[in-house]
């Protein structure tokens, strides 16, 4: 299985501030790396396809780069509703695997 | 818009067998893909397993000799059965669409999800 690491655990942040969140996976996964919201009790929601695609109707302060082993999820100017855990996911083959997450806090 | 709904039972015994349906509503069941992920009290995310339009199925090999998941189009729903269950199977049990390019590809990314239904293992 490919094992997906994210980097911090938790961080703490304000409002305006860049945030960058990072996933390394134990192989290369090309560019096979989405990237999910989720709060406190809802179900996740799709944020980044194929390492930097933006989903339909998600902010453009949200980013993704990467490619490989190394990926990064980049929030410019942190508002309010970002304050959520962040799960990488890697789709290069199956099991299909998450990230631990990354709660991002105030 | 298309919604996903799976109600649930919510508390099943240990030993006995999980069952979990996932309605589609607001699109079609047909030309995607179907997952189920779940995720424990407090804990990250395990994808279980997806099933396509046709039947197919790729499954998580952690629960492959536990798991059954399929389809019914004409009923615009996909189902989950997990047996032989102890508390570690307790979670919030997800549906989602699995935007697969194919059933082998690696180019995959779920778009929707329902809204998660908490199953608890215990006597």
């Amino acid at each position: 299985d490919i094992q997906m690491t994210q980097s911090p655990s938790s961080l703490s942040a304000s409002v305006g501030d860049r945030v960058t969140i990072s996933c390394r996976a134990s192989q290369s996964i090309s560019n096979y790396l989405n990237w999910y919201q989720q709060k406190p009790g809802k179900a996740p929601n799709l944020l980044i396809y194929a390492a930097s695609s933006l989903q339909s109707g998600v902010p453009s302060r949200f980013g993704g780069s990467g490619s490989g082993t190394d990926f990064t999820l980049t929030i410019n100017s942190l508002q309010p509703e970002d304050f959520a855990t962040y799960y990488c996911q890697q789709t290069y083959s199956t099991p299909l695997t998450f990230g631990g997450g990354t709660k991002v806090e105030i | 818009q298309v919604q996903l709904q799976e109600p649930g039972p919510g508390l099943v015994k240990p030993s006995e067998t999980l069952s979990l349906t996932c309605i589609v509503s607001g699109g079609s069941i047909n030309l995607y893909y179907w997952s189920w992920i779940r995720q424990p009290p407090g804990k990250g995310l395990e994808w279980i397993g997806y099933i396509s339009d046709s039947g197919n199925t790729n499954y998580n090999p952690s629960l492959k000799s536990r798991v059954t998941i399929s389809i019914d189009t004409s009923k615009a729903h996909f189902s989950l059965r997990l047996s032989s269950v102890t508390a570690a199977d307790t979670a919030v049990y997800y549906c989602a669409r699995d935007r697969g390019y194919s059933f082998e590809s690696p180019y995959r990314y779920f778009d929707i999800w329902g809204r998660g239904t908490l199953v608890t293992v215990s006597s």
